[in-house]
């Protein structure tokens, strides 16, 4: 069965260091979202992907965060300088169509020193 | 602004019975809801999609219901598990390809 797959699992990183978390979605999917889970809190919406741009983001999506589709399979997320309050699971979710189902991968849990 | 609120926290039961986990929202106007397991350190796994026109959506032993006028769902497990023990999130979808706002869960406990 097609899934979602994240690398790394676990990322460690200093404070300041820039970080690119990556992510295969399923090959016929055409929407991208990453999202986020501080640890204990609920999980929160970063952005959204959709025909080689963003099409919807969060506030928590500053301009330290930016998303790209390299090639035809890779999904990335980087953040440019890491502050401690980044420290989160990340989740990558695609989807096939505009009201399907998301579905979710394992995630890249961050953390930041 | 939406907000999704599961109820409750925490539930503990034990294997065999059935149970109802619940989720509201404060804006009725979604186009669908989610609901999805978490198994703890890991990613979310999509059990069922229940659009706004549709009052259920079934899956093995999972029973999802919808009343979006009253801005309330419910996931039905039927004969529960020790393997369903998990945490038990639902989401809910404004616009097309936009996206979820979920609750903070309900962390089940199936007791063998």
């Amino acid at each position: 069965e097609p899934e979602v797959t994240q690398t790394p699992s676990h990322q460690v990183t200093q404070m300041g260091q820039e970080v690119i978390l990556r992510c295969v979605p399923i090959s016929n999917h055409l929407y991208f979202y990453w999202y986020r889970q501080i640890l204990g809190q609920k999980v929160e919406f970063l952005v959204s992907f959709y025909n080689n741009e963003i099409s919807e983001k969060s506030e928590i999506f500053d301009d330290q965060f930016s998303v790209e589709r390299p090639d035809g399979s890779n999904f990335t997320l980087k953040i440019r300088s890491t502050k401690l309050e980044d420290s989160a699971m990340y989740f990558c979710a695609s989807g096939s169509t505009s009201l399907g189902e998301q579905f979710f991968g394992p995630g890249t849990r961050l953390t930041v020193l | 602004k939406q907000e999704v609120t599961q109820i409750p926290a925490a539930l503990s039961v034990p294997e065999g019975e059935n149970l109802v986990l619940n989720c509201s929202f404060t804006d009725s106007a979604i186009y669908n809801l989610q609901w999805f397991r978490q198994d703890p350190g890991k990613g979310l796994t999509s059990l069922l999609l229940i659009q706004s026109s549709q009052r259920e959506q079934t899956s093995g032993r999972l029973n999802a219901s919808l009343d979006k006028s009253s801005g309330r769902s419910t996931l039905y497990i039927a004969a529960s598990q020790p393997g369903d023990s998990a945490t038990y999130l639902c989401a809910v979808r404004h616009n097309q390809g936009g996206k979820l706002i979920f609750g903070q869960g309900t962390e089940l406990s199936v007791k063998p």
